[in-house]
Order: C-alpha cells, then structure tokens, then sequence
C-alpha cells in the first residue's frame, strides 16, 4: 500500500524566513497530494493541494511543487509568520478516496 | 454551525462502556470520513462511506462500528474498547470522487477520546 514519509518532523525557523516541508510517495497511482494546517488542539484544515497533471501550484505566501518522476513534493513557506506555526501534514491518495498521511511537521516561527 | 460539526468533544469511557460519536456536516457532501489521530502517528483512514454505503473499511476492530443513515450524518458505535484506543477521532466529509481524482475532505473538530 501506499506510505507517505515527511521530513522534518520539526522545523524552527525566525519570522520571515522561508520554510520548507518534503514528503515522499511510493505509489505511483497516487494523484492528487493536498497539505493540512492543525493548530493545537483544532482540527486539520486544507492549505493547498495540487492534482498530479500539475508541477507548481501557488497561493500568495504558500507554494507546492510535485516531481512525479521521484515520487516526492513539497510544501513550501515565503515569509513566515508566528501565526504560521502549527503542525503541516502531507497526504497522497492513491485511489479514490484514501488519502495516506505523513506524519507531521511541526513549524514554529519565532519573532 | 457551519461545516462538519462533531459531537461531543470530549468522551471519557471504562472498557466496558458503550458509547457514540456523532459527526454532521451540512456542506451538502456526500461522502464522509473517520480518522483516528494519535500521538506521534499519521492520521489513520477508518472508514469511508459514498451516499451512505460504507466503500472502505481499513481493517478496523470490530469493537468500532460505523453507521451513516443519511449522506449528512455519521456515527462511530464504540464498544468494549480498549486503553490504546484513546485517541482523538476525527470526521471528514467531501465530495464524492465522480473521475478517480481526489476530492478535498473537511475535517471537524473532532472527538478526544480517552479510555479507562
């Protein structure tokens, strides 16, 4: 089955800066990669996602890039804020509706 | 409320107890999720249900079952549950996939479950 591995599992990094979290895939069935924000103790909210017929995908400060070919994407941060800080989870679907989470990174921006 | 609501939010429950967790969304989804989230672990698929027929089921102990009367509504029916299945459950609704393609899930607040 599909196993979805994420690094790093923390990131700290100052206001600003730019962070990046990378996820790995095995199945190449995998098509469609979205990205959840969990802030502490709420509930996993959807960021960005990108469908496998795209390489890049951008939302102002927020940006994803695919390489199918290595079976690796990831989420890129431009200009950090403290607000930013929470955990960022990827997943990979590999049919239908089962998405296979990685298991976190946990960002902390400071000032 | 909005969204995918989930009721209650926090669940305290013995070994032997038999309990109900209640998940509604009213963004006129017609698919619905359970997740368990752990401690230091990915969050797990449990179910998934397309128009109220359960279509996976990710090799869950029987000691949880899932119900979903309506495309709006789903329940996880807890029983006999054991300490490590403290955890906290989270429903997702979503679109139904109509091309194979992934569909974004909404998540709800989810239910904090500790077992005694």
């Amino acid at each position: 089955g599909e196993n979805v591995e994420q690094h790093p599992s923390t990131l700290s990094v100052q206001e600003g800066d730019s962070a990046v979290i990378k996820c790995t895939y095995s199945d190449s069935a995998s098509n469609y990669f979205p990205w959840y924000k969990q802030e502490l103790g709420k509930r996993p909210q959807l960021i960005i996602d990108i469908r496998s017929n795209v390489g890049e995908k951008k939302d102002q400060r927020i940006a994803v890039t695919l390489n199918k070919t290595a079976k690796h994407f990831s989420l890129h941060i431009t200009e950090t804020q403290p607000e930013d800080s929470a955990v960022y989870f990827c997943a990979a679907t590999p049919g239908f509706q089962k998405l296979v989470f990685g298991t976190g990174t946990r960002l902390l921006v400071s000032p | 409320e909005t969204g995918v609501t989930q009721t209650p939010r926090h669940l305290v429950m013995g070994m032997t107890n038999k309990k109900s967790l209640k998940c509604e969304q009213h963004l006129g989804h017609n698919a619905m999720y359970w997740y368990k989230q752990s401690a230091k672990k990915p969050l797990e698929l449990m179910f998934v249900y397309n128009f109220k027929e359960q279509t996976e089921n990710n090799s869950v102990p029987s000691r949880f079952s899932p119900e979903c009367p309506n495309s709006s509504h789903l329940f996880l029916h807890l029983h006999t549950l054991q300490p490590e299945d403290s955890a906290l459950y989270l429903c997702a609704s979503s679109q139904a996939p109509r091309t194979g393609a992934g569909e974004t899930q909404y998540f709800g607040p989810g239910t904090r479950l500790l077992v005694l």
